[in-house]
Order: structure tokens, then C-alpha cells, then sequence
């Protein structure tokens, strides 16, 4: 039961371009979304976050939406950096639940 | 350091062996988790601890995996009789608290090959 799905396995994009991430959810108990970065050999890293009050939230390069109707969320990284190759997993948290449940990761990839 | 340590980064074992993984969480952190990945797989939740709460062990696919945290910061994951399909990479993360809304910080991660 894959309750946070991300359903582009792998993305590519040309440098200083848009990059867009989607992420979709099945259970509407969930209420705060984060997306975390991971590159080879490291642990994930927090990147941005939002939660259920909001349906947008930004930092820098970095906008995540979320469309509670469509139980949808989506990461836009404008402009696009080399550095910004990785992987990125959206993740989910329930009310009341301690635990963050995982999509399973989109493989950016910049090229120059 | 400031980050989540895990030991040992790399690990080799026989099938059938037992095997233990180790985290320190950042210091103050009450909530710890253990997840793994897979080859080709998203983050697996396995189990988490609260403070003096007993710990949510919900996601640990089978009795041959255990954990337990020492004096609420230290905590050791241990699989008993490994299977080549315990392979992955188990990552560590803590949290100031619990609960919904906490960002989680994670460890480098051990990789773990069962051969």
C-alpha cells in the first residue's frame, strides 16, 4: 500500500530551467509534507516543507504547492542548477502519527 | 559532531550472521527513527522511539530485527540471521520531538551487504 507515490522515476532538465517534482497521496489524514534531497552516499536532507493550512510555501529557488482536492503536491526549483542533481523524495506525516511515510524518490538530473 | 553519526558506514556479512548498527542522534533530540532503502526503493519506515514511550515497531518487517535505545540517545539496530534481502542501506534520523510537523534529520546511513 503505497500511500505517497512519485510516479516520474527520473527527470531531466536543462540548466536554468524550471524543474517540476510531483508527489501524490492517497491518505487524507495527512497533514504536514516535507521533500527531502538526497545525493549518492549521503543521507537525506531537508529542503522545504508546507503544510495542509497552506497551498503554497517558498524559499528561494525552492516553491512547494500543494492541492489538498487532488491530494497533490509538486517541488519547482527555478532556476535549475548543476548542483541540484539528486534525488528527491516527498514524504508525508498524519495528525497525530510520528512517523514520515516516503515516496520513492525522483533522480533529477541538470544537465549544462 | 552537530549531524546524526551512524556506524560502521560499510558493512559485509556472511548470510545467517547477526549484525548490529549504531546511531547517535543530535544531541537534545528525544524522537529517533530507523528507515531503510533498498536498491531502487523509496525510504522504508521500520521504528521509532519517543522518549520513555514505548517505541512504535510497526514497521520492522520481521522478529529477526530488534532495536533498542539506550537512556533515551544511543540507539543500536540489530538483525538477527541476515537473508540477502536484508541488504540496504539503514539510515537513522532524529527529531527535537515527536510527532506530525517535526523536521527529522538524518545520518549518512550504513550500508549493509549480505553475502
Amino acid at each position: 500500500d503505497q500511500q505517497v507515490k512519485q510516479n516520474s522515476p527520473s527527470l531531466s532538465v536543462q540548466e536554468g530551467r524550471i524543474s517540476i517534482l510531483n508527489c501524490d497521496y492517497t491518505n487524507s489524514m495527512f497533514d504536514y509534507f516535507l521533500w527531502y534531497k538526497k545525493y549518492p552516499a549521503e543521507g537525506p536532507t531537508f529542503l522545504i516543507s508546507i503544510s495542509s493550512i497552506k497551498d503554497k510555501n517558498e524559499d528561494g529557488r525552492f516553491t512547494v504547492f500543494l492541492n489538498k482536492s487532488a491530494k497533490h503536491l509538486s517541488l519547482h526549483i527555478v532556476p535549475s542548477q548543476p548542483g541540484d542533481s539528486a534525488v528527491y523524495f516527498c514524504a508525508a506525516s498524519a495528525v497525530g502519527a510520528q512517523k514520515l511515510v516516503f515516496g520513492q524518490g525522483t533522480r533529477l538530473t541538470i544537465n549544462p | 559532531g552537530a549531524g546524526v553519526s551512524q556506524s560502521p558506514s560499510n558493512k559485509v556479512t556472511e548470510k545467517g550472521k547477526d549484525v548490529e548498527l549504531r546511531c547517535d542522534p543530535i544531541s537534545g533530540h528525544t524522537a529517533l527513527y530507523w528507515y531503510r532503502q533498498s536498491l531502487g526503493q523509496g525510504l522504508e519506515f521500520l521504528i521509532y522511539f519517543q522518549g520513555n514511550s514505548a517505541p512504535d515497531k510497526s514497521g520492522l518487517p520481521s522478529d529477526r530485527f530488534s532495536a533498542e535505545r539506550t537512556g533515551g540517545s544511543v540507539s543500536t539496530l540489530t538483525i538477527q540471521r541476515t537473508q540477502q534481502e536484508d541488504s540496504a542501506v539503514y539510515l537513522c534520523a532524529s527529531s527535537q520531538t515527536g510527532g506530525a510537523g517535526n523536521t527529522i534529520y538524518f545520518g549518512e546511513g550504513s550500508w549493509l551487504t549480505v553475502v
